[in-house]
């Protein structure tokens, strides 16, 4: 299995340009989500899915979109970059079943500056 | 502990030691919690994890503590290694689902060889 897998692992963006951060797995995992990471910040969850076709916003959604369209993809889309979006990106699976494990997998995340 | 403003609260430990890493959760409601690990450049990877039924738990050379009554969650690495080095980042899941999971800022464990 290759787990979560995140691309690009880097990206430049200007201010007001758009783009679409891919994350994928393999293990079948019904829960998704998306956290970005600041310096000296733990990490903020923007918007989740349990399921697919079903998507929600966490803590800081602003700016973001996402769809889950299949049970493997949960695309992050920025609509409109702005420098305050400048951060380290990570998706994150992990099982539906409560019972058999809270354990979120992570992908190597990709690491975003809006100029 | 947990950090204040922009700057990680570090450790720092000589190899061999034993180190002991501190969160302060925020939701008395929280049922489960978990320790992660991040390496510089890397995702958060799993260390332990304890539910709020337990007060302690043992992975190979990492235990958890959980303290309800003040609301404290420790990790304790035995024999410490270099390669222990990296962020330590707590997070408690409350609501009986395991999508939201809070994060601590984490702690930066710096080993000394």
């Amino acid at each position: 299995n290759a787990g979560v897998t995140q691309t690009p692992k880097f990206q430049v963006l200007k201010t007001g340009q758009s783009m679409t951060l891919q994350c994928a797995q393999d293990m079948n995992h019904e829960y998704m989500s998306w956290y970005r990471q600041d310096p000296g910040m733990g990490l903020r969850l923007i918007h989740y899915s349990v399921g697919a076709g079903i998507t929600d916003q966490g803590e800081v959604p602003n700016g973001y979109n996402v769809s889950r369209s299949t049970t493997e993809d949960f695309p992050l889309r920025l609509l409109s970059a702005a420098p305050s979006q400048t951060s380290v990106y990570f998706c994150a699976s992990s099982y539906g079943q409560v019972s058999v494990s809270y354990e979120q997998y992570f992908g190597p995340g990709t690491r975003l500056t809006v100029t | 502990g947990e950090s204040v403003g922009l700057h990680l609260p570090t450790l720092s430990v000589q190899e061999g030691d034993n180190s002991i890493i501190n969160c302060a959760y925020s939701n008395s409601a929280s049922d489960y919690f978990i320790w992660y690990k991040q390496e510089s450049g890397k995702g958060p990877q799993f260390i332990i994890d304890i539910r709020s039924n337990m007060d302690k738990r043992q992975g190979q050379r990492v235990t958890v503590l959980l303290n309800k009554t003040v609301k404290h969650l420790s990790l304790q690495i035995a024999a410490t290694q270099p390669g222990d080095s990296a962020v330590y980042f707590c997070a408690e899941n409350f609501g009986g689902s395991n999508y939201k999971l809070t994060f601590g800022k984490g702690t930066l464990l710096t080993v000394n060889p």
